[in-house]
């Protein structure tokens, strides 16, 4: 079992509409989440961070957690073409590393 | 901000070839930085953690003598990929931490290394 999986996509959603991505990890004494953000030929870029079960809003994202169910999501509203990239998922992991998951590709379509 | 600048952006070179690669933090100290090797439709892969004054801390299966990191300070880390081939062609990204409790990592634009 990989230790933070994401779908791989491609979600494709309409412009205006809310695109919602979701992250299991395996590992439960994991305590910080991250979400990045990375358009093709670029590095990732970091969207979000989350520590604490429940919601956690900023613009047009929101991130939830759920430890009990080792369950981490990103929602954006209001997609935009602009939001069409690959979306990480980060996990922390021991000594503070960041494990990856493989990404979920999105698709705006105007 | 948290900006880290790498250096250079893209690299063509023959192989067996040694390959140097800067990442530099350029609005804040770094004590700890990360090299990550991404393939193409892949996800980032850690390769080593490096700390400013120690020898870096190698991920299981990087070969610590081809993949040479040095972190001579506290705004610079350099990977050194000794005898290139291939093989070893893809994206190699770096990142840094703004303190040492942060878990935030800042991500440098990343190097793209082509192997001939």
């Amino acid at each position: 079992q990989k230790e933070v999986e994401q779908n791989s996509g491609p979600l494709s959603v309409p412009e205006g509409a809310i695109a919602s991505l979701n992250c299991t990890y395996s590992d439960r004494g994991s305590q910080s989440f991250f979400w990045y953000r990375q358009y093709s030929g670029k590095s990732p870029e970091l969207i979000m961070f989350i520590y604490s079960n429940g919601d956690k809003e900023d613009g047009r994202f929101t991130a939830q957690l759920n430890k009990a169910s080792q369950y981490v999501s990103l929602l954006i509203r209001d997609s935009q073409p602009s939001d069409s990239a690959t979306y990480l998922c980060a996990v922390t992991h021991q000594g503070g590393k960041l494990i990856f998951g493989q990404g979920t590709e999105l698709s705006v379509k105007p | 901000g948290a900006v880290v600048s790498q250096h250079p952006s893209r690299v063509i070179c023959k192989s067996g070839t040694s390959v140097k690669i800067e990442c530099r933090s350029l609005d804040f100290q770094a004590t700890t930085m990360f090299w990550y090797r991404q393939f193409p439709k892949q996800s980032l892969m850690l390769m080593a953690t490096s700390n400013e004054g120690s020898k870096a801390t190698y991920e299981q299966g990087v070969e610590k003598d081809k993949f040479l990191i040095n972190h001579a300070s506290l705004t610079l880390s350099t990977l050194t990929v000794t005898s290139a081939h291939p093989e070893d062609s893809s994206f190699y990204i770096c990142s840094a931490t703004r303190d040492p409790m942060a878990e935030t990592q800042y991500f440098g634009p990343g190097t793209r290394l082509l192997l001939l």
